[in-house]
């Protein structure tokens, strides 16, 4: 099965610098890589994801970068703010799109 | 659409007792799917169903856990006997099963499981 890996687990910024988490997946066959927010007491959100046929997708703030060959992608967040504070699973999912496997999450603090 | 419901959003039980944790997916959704989320090991995923049918259950812990989908609006995770390393909070999810947010899982709000 996939193996998702992902780093790191705690991440602390100033508010206005960019944050990057980065996943590694094992599964070559996984094709779509989502990243979901998880604010305290909250459900997972999905704040953006990528398909195995781009590199790189951008919204706002946020953006993700894949690396097929390598099997990693990133989130990037920029001109970070204290709303950011969360904490942030990646995941890699395979073909058929239901087998999610989640990396271990990065819990990201935005100091203002 | 108020998303998926989970019921009850709380519980807090007894070791030995039963536990029934509800959902209800999105209308429309094909797919339902059980996690469990704990701080030592993250979101796990228990089971999930396609079209009410059971697909992939080899995520359930063990024996003492069984889920089911009678129709397509609801579904049970049912804990027996309950034992205080089942606390966790449990998520249930849905999506669905074409179209562009084809692959996107819909969370609900959870349950806060504590068995004492």
């Amino acid at each position: 099965g996939e193996n998702v890996e992902q780093h790191p687990s705690t991440l602390s910024v100033q508010e206005g610098d960019s944050a990057v988490i980065k996943c590694t997946y094992s599964d070559s066959a996984s094709n779509y890589f989502p990243w979901y927010k998880q604010e305290l007491g909250k459900r997972p959100q999905l704040i953006i994801d990528i398909r195995s046929n781009v590199g790189e997708k951008k919204d706002q703030r946020i953006a993700v970068t894949l690396n097929k060959t390598a099997k990693h992608f990133s989130l990037h967040i920029t001109e970070t703010q204290p709303e950011d504070s969360a904490v942030y699973f990646c995941a890699a999912i395979e073909y058929t799109g239901n087998q999610f496997y989640f990396g271990t999450g990065t819990s990201l603090t935005v100091i203002p | 659409d108020a998303g998926v419901i989970q019921s009850p959003r709380h519980e807090v039980t007894e070791m030995g007792q039963e536990v029934t944790l509800r959902c209800k997916p999105i209308s429309g959704h094909d797919y339902l799917f059980w996690y469990r989320q704990t701080m030592m090991r993250g979101l796990e995923l228990l089971i999930y169903f396609n079209n009410n049918v059971p697909i992939d259950d080899s995520g359930m812990p063990e024996d003492r856990f069984s889920a089911k989908m009678p129709n397509a609006s609801f579904s049970t995770l049912k804990i027996q006997p309950s034992e205080p390393r089942d606390s966790a909070v449990y998520f249930c999810a849905s999506r669905p099963g074409q179209g562009i947010a084809y692959n996107e899982q819909f969370f609900g709000p959870g349950t806060r499981l504590t068995v004492l």
